[in-house]
C-alpha cells in the first residue's frame, strides 16, 4: 500500500517556539495532504486541506497564521506551528490518498509537548 | 450531533471472545465508510473498508446499514493483539477527500 512518512516522531520544545513537522508521501504523489490533531483520548480532528501549489484551507477554529502549511511539491507538505504555546502540545498526524477510493494513508505522527 | 457516533467504551473481554461495535453517521449522502484501528500514540491503521453488502476479513465482519447510517465491527475469537482502539470513519464526499472520525472505543483482550 501507499506509504506517507512523518518527521519528526516526537518534539519537545519551549513555549514560543516553532516547530515544522514535514510529511511526504513516498511512493505516490498527492496533490491534496490532511493534516489532522488528536488530543489525549480524542478523536482524531481535521485541522487543514494542503493543496499542492495553492493555499490550504483550514478549517474553523484553526489559525491559518499559527500552523502555517506549506505544500510546494507533490510529494511534500509541512505543517509549521508557530509561537508554540503549551496548549498546543497534541499529536499530529498527517494523511495523503490519491487513489480516488475514499481511503486514506497516514504518517506515524509527531507527538508534540511544548513546556 | 456529532457527525460519527461509537459506543464509548471500554470492552474489556476475555481471549476468544467474540466483540461487536457499533457506530451511527449523521450525514445520509457519505460515500464510503472504514474501520480504522489505532494504538496507543500511533497512525490509525486501515483495518477494513464497510459495504452494504458486508464484508468478512478473517475474524473480522463489517456491515453497513445505509438505511439507519449504522456501522458495525464484529470480532469473533478475540486476540490479545486485538487490544486497541477501534475508529469508525466516514468519507462524507468521496474521492480523495478528508476523513471524518469517530471518538473510537477501546478494546482490551484478556488472557
Amino acid at each position: 500500500g501507499a506509504v506517507v512518512s512523518q518527521h519528526p516522531s516526537w518534539v519537545i520544545c519551549k513555549s514560543g517556539t516553532s516547530v515544522k513537522i514535514e510529511c511526504r508521501s513516498l511512493d505516490f504523489q498527492a496533490t491534496t495532504m490532511f493534516w489532522y490533531r488528536q488530543f489525549p483520548k480524542q478523536s482524531l480532528m481535521l485541522m487543514a486541506t494542503s493543496n499542492e501549489g495553492s493555499k490550504a484551507t483550514y478549517e474553523q477554529g484553526v489559525e491559518k497564521d499559527k500552523f502555517l502549511i506549506n505544500h510546494a511539491s507533490l510529494t511534500l507538505s509541512t505543517l509549521t506551528v508557530t509561537s508554540a504555546h503549551p496548549e498546543d502540545s497534541s499529536f499530529y498526524i498527517c494523511s495523503a490518498g490519491g487513489q480516488g477510493d475514499g481511503k486514506l494513508f497516514f504518517g506515524s505522527g509527531t507527538q508534540l509537548s511544548v513546556l | 450531533r456529532k457527525e460519527v457516533e461509537q459506543d464509548p467504551g471500554p470492552f474489556n473481554v476475555p481471549e476468544g471472545a467474540t466483540v461487536a461495535f457499533n457506530c451511527t453517521y449523521s450525514n445520509s449522502a457519505s460515500q464510503s465508510f472504514f474501520w480504522y484501528r489505532q494504538d496507543c500514540r500511533k497512525e490509525p491503521k486501515l483495518l477494513m473498508s464497510v459495504y452494504s453488502s458486508g464484508n468478512e476479513d478473517g475474524r473480522f465482519t463489517a456491515q453497513l446499514n445505509r438505511a439507519s447510517q449504522y456501522i458495525s465491527l464484529l470480532i469473533r475469537d478475540s486476540k490479545l493483539s486485538d487490544s486497541a482502539t477501534y475508529l469508525c470513519v466516514v468519507n462524507i464526499k468521496g474521492g480523495n477527500t478528508p476523513l471524518v472520525f469517530g471518538k473510537g472505543t477501546r478494546l482490551s483482550v484478556i488472557a
